[in-house]
């Protein structure tokens, strides 16, 4: 098993921008998780799906930030536009029913 | 001006001690714990896991005590090594809003610094 995929592992972009992350979690899992890490406030929970429906998007920081799941692997998250606060590791973590969730390896994103 | 980030809690040991590292919980209702562990450039990588009907778990190496009482958890490594220099997060389960299949909501401590000397 690969594990959960992420795309791309590193993104540069300018202010204003659309940035899109992708992620493909573990083949079976039927959650799955968007995170958001910063020096500033630590791991947070952005969204999650549920059998690829959107369940708490409570922790999605403004309209600028979008998430969907069209499939039961693959997910995106999108910032339009965005600004240098968004610079931040952007995890996508799935998970099976029972106990842990497994995270990918992150896309490490940059708003110049 | 400065930027100010989180403080993180930081632990060096020898290599070859023991290490505690500690975590304090904030919802009495959690019924599911978690340790990470997160290496420089990684996503975080599942240790151990605890529910709240233990008190005590020990895996390879590793053991993980929780006390309900005083809303305390603990991870306990062995002969520490210097691959176990990383970081170190502790995680309480809340469950989310559907009644069945619902998904776990983790909300992740701060962090640990473990530098493992040679």
């Amino acid at each position: 098993d690969a594990g959960v995929i992420q795309s791309p592992r590193h993104e540069v972009t300018e202010m204003g921008q659309e940035v899109t992350l992708r992620c493909k979690p573990i083949s079976g899992h039927n959650s799955l998780f968007w995170y958001r890490q910063t020096m500033m406030r630590g791991l947070e929970l952005l969204i999650y799906f549920n059998n690829n429906v959107p369940i708490d998007d409570s922790g999605m920081p403004e309209d600028r930030f979008s998430a969907k799941m069209p499939n039961a692997s693959f997910s995106t998250l999108k910032i339009q536009p965005s600004e240098p606060r968004d610079s931040a590791v952007y995890f996508c973590a799935s998970w099976e029913g029972t106990n842990e969730q497994f995270f990918g390896p992150g896309t490490r994103l940059t708003v110049l | 001006g400065e930027s100010v980030g989180l403080h993180l809690p930081t632990l060096s040991v020898q290599e070859g001690d023991n290490s505690i590292i500690n975590c304090a919980y904030s919802n009495s209702a959690s019924d599911y714990f978690i340790w990470y562990k997160q290496e420089s450039g990684k996503g975080p990588q599942f240790i151990i896991d605890i529910r709240s009907n233990m008190d005590k778990r020990q895996g390879q190496r590793v053991t993980v005590l929780l006390n309900k009482t005083v809303k305390h958890l603990s991870l306990q490594i062995a002969a520490t090594q210097p691959g176990d220099s990383a970081v170190y997060f502790c995680a309480e389960n809340k469950a989310g809003p559907h009644s069945s299949g619902s998904a776990r909501q983790l909300t992740f401590g701060s962090g640990t610094q473990l530098t493992v000397l040679p």
